[in-house]
């Protein structure tokens, strides 16, 4: 069974800085990872994926997340955070992708500081 | 781009009573899912439906819910004599492979 820990349930960051919220996974064979961002009173709103290929995945809003097999991680960041960034993100993992269900970490709550 | 388009976006029903949650998903998608998310905490599978049948349920899935495509185009999940912790975000889903997509949520209150 697959399982993704995200081990902060809040990360404060000044505007302005760098940021990182943390992913790591678990999953037999090749893991197909994703983040989303939900805010107040909303759905999940997609930001990346990584299926395959580059280590280093691009998404939405200037958030890239690094995969690292050796690790089992799947780090979101953003060189420099912005306080509409302030929302609560979810990291999931597949052990396929389009055919079986997501598993979602407990959630990580960013907070940027004007 | 295509969405998976859920009704209604709020819903307030009275302990005890049946709903229904209807969703329409992406129309060349397979694969069909429920999640559920109790206010500001880890969303939760409940259901994954295919080929008219469900190929997998949770634990949460239990005999008070049940999930149906009647015609084709929607996908609903039916919640019988609901309970206080019931009252959750629902979110449907639906994928082909390379591609999933969530609908926007209903949020469930019940009273």
């Amino acid at each position: 069974a697959q399982s993704v820990a995200q081990p902060e349930d809040q990360v404060n960051v000044a505007e302005g800085n760098p940021l990182t919220v943390k992913c790591t996974y678990s999953v037999s064979g090749n893991p197909y990872l994703f983040w989303y961002v939900q805010y107040p009173n909303r759905g999940l709103q997609f930001l990346l994926k990584y299926i395959t290929g580059d280590n280093l995945v691009k998404g939405s809003y200037g958030f890239e997340a690094e995969f690292n097999k050796s690790q089992t991680s799947f780090h979101l960041k953003k060189p420099s955070a912005l306080v509409s960034d302030s929302a609560l993100y979810f990291c999931a993992v597949s052990p396929n992708f389009g055919n079986e269900k997501l598993t979602f970490g407990t959630g990580t709550r960013l907070t940027i500081i004007p | 781009e295509p969405e998976v388009t859920q009704t209604p976006s709020h819903q307030v029903t009275q302990m005890g009573q049946e709903v229904i949650l209807r969703c329409v998903p992406i129309s060349n998608h397979l694969y069909f899912y429920w999640y559920r998310q109790i206010l500001g905490q880890k969303v939760e599978f409940l259901v994954s439906f295919y080929n008219n049948e469900i190929s997998e349920k949770s634990e949460i899935f239990d005999d008070q819910f049940s999930v149906e495509r009647p015609d084709g185009s929607n996908f609903t999940l039916k919640i019988r004599s609901t309970k206080l912790e019931d009252s959750a975000m629902y979110f449907c889903a639906s994928s082909q492979p390379r591609s999933y997509t969530f609908g926007s949520g209903t949020r469930l209150t019940v009273v």
